[in-house]
């Protein structure tokens, strides 16, 4: 019965490899969004989506592509991965697109090799 | 532009003893504010948010915190904290005009020792 479910869990690879983070949410949420948190545990939102439209398109390298077959899922593809995008992934929902609390995924810690 | 500063990067404190973490907040516009915890491995989990009216709003686990528009601050106060406490707490804000974008601070690691 978990809220905003994230797959997988962890993700060991190479630089240069294109891999994919899921996020699935059962909370019946308009919006979802993806977070990215530094080694210094710093958040910064990436992007967002109300209805499986792109709302929140923040500085991202473009080989960041979100995409959102329906509302209630929102996955990140990420393409010729590299060092510095080793991190945690967060993914979070929220009722609508302003002044919702938002709920978390429990992250995805990314590692390049 | 907005930014959020978290004035403590960690704060020990022990068992039973009332605890604030600070946050400062500077926008050229009116914000909604939000308390987050993270617990080790978790994802966040909101405590408590301010949106409009009474400037003293409670949350979860005994949290609470107080909106100061003069002074842009939003601290988070607990008058008596429990070892379970012990975790990373995040402050954020979001602008009227900019829904659902959360600007978060650097965060505050709590350490409750018994």
């Amino acid at each position: 019965d978990t809220a905003v479910s994230q797959t997988p869990k962890y993700l060991v690879t190479q630089m240069g490899n294109d891999k994919s983070i899921k996020c699935e949410q059962n909370l019946g949420h308009d919006t979802m969004y993806w977070y990215k948190q530094d080694s210094k545990k710093f958040l910064k939102i990436m992007f967002s989506y109300n209805n499986k439209e792109l709302i929140i398109n923040e500085t991202v390298p473009n080989r960041f592509s979100p995409k959102s077959p329906d509302k209630a899922h929102l996955n990140l593809h990420i393409n010729s991965l590299e060092l510095g995008d080793s991190a945690v992934y967060f993914c979070a929902s929220s009722q609508e697109s302003f002044n919702q609390p938002q709920h978390f995924g429990d992250g995805t810690r990314l590692s390049i090799l | 532009a907005q930014s959020v500063t978290q004035l403590d990067s960690q704060v020990p404190v022990f068992e039973e003893a009332p605890v604030e973490l600070r946050c400062n907040y500077s926008s050229s516009v009116s914000v909604y504010l939000f308390w987050y915890v993270q617990y080790p491995n978790q994802g966040l989990q909101l405590l408590l948010k301010y949106l409009s009216g009474s400037t003293l709003v409670k949350g979860i686990n005994g949290f609470e915190a107080e909106f100061n528009k003069s002074q842009t601050s939003f601290h988070l106060r607990k008058p008596s904290v429990h070892i379970s406490d012990t975790a990373e707490y995040f402050c954020a804000v979001e602008r009227y005009n900019q829904g659902g974008k959360l600007i978060f601070g650097q965060g505050t690691e709590l350490s409750v020792k018994p």
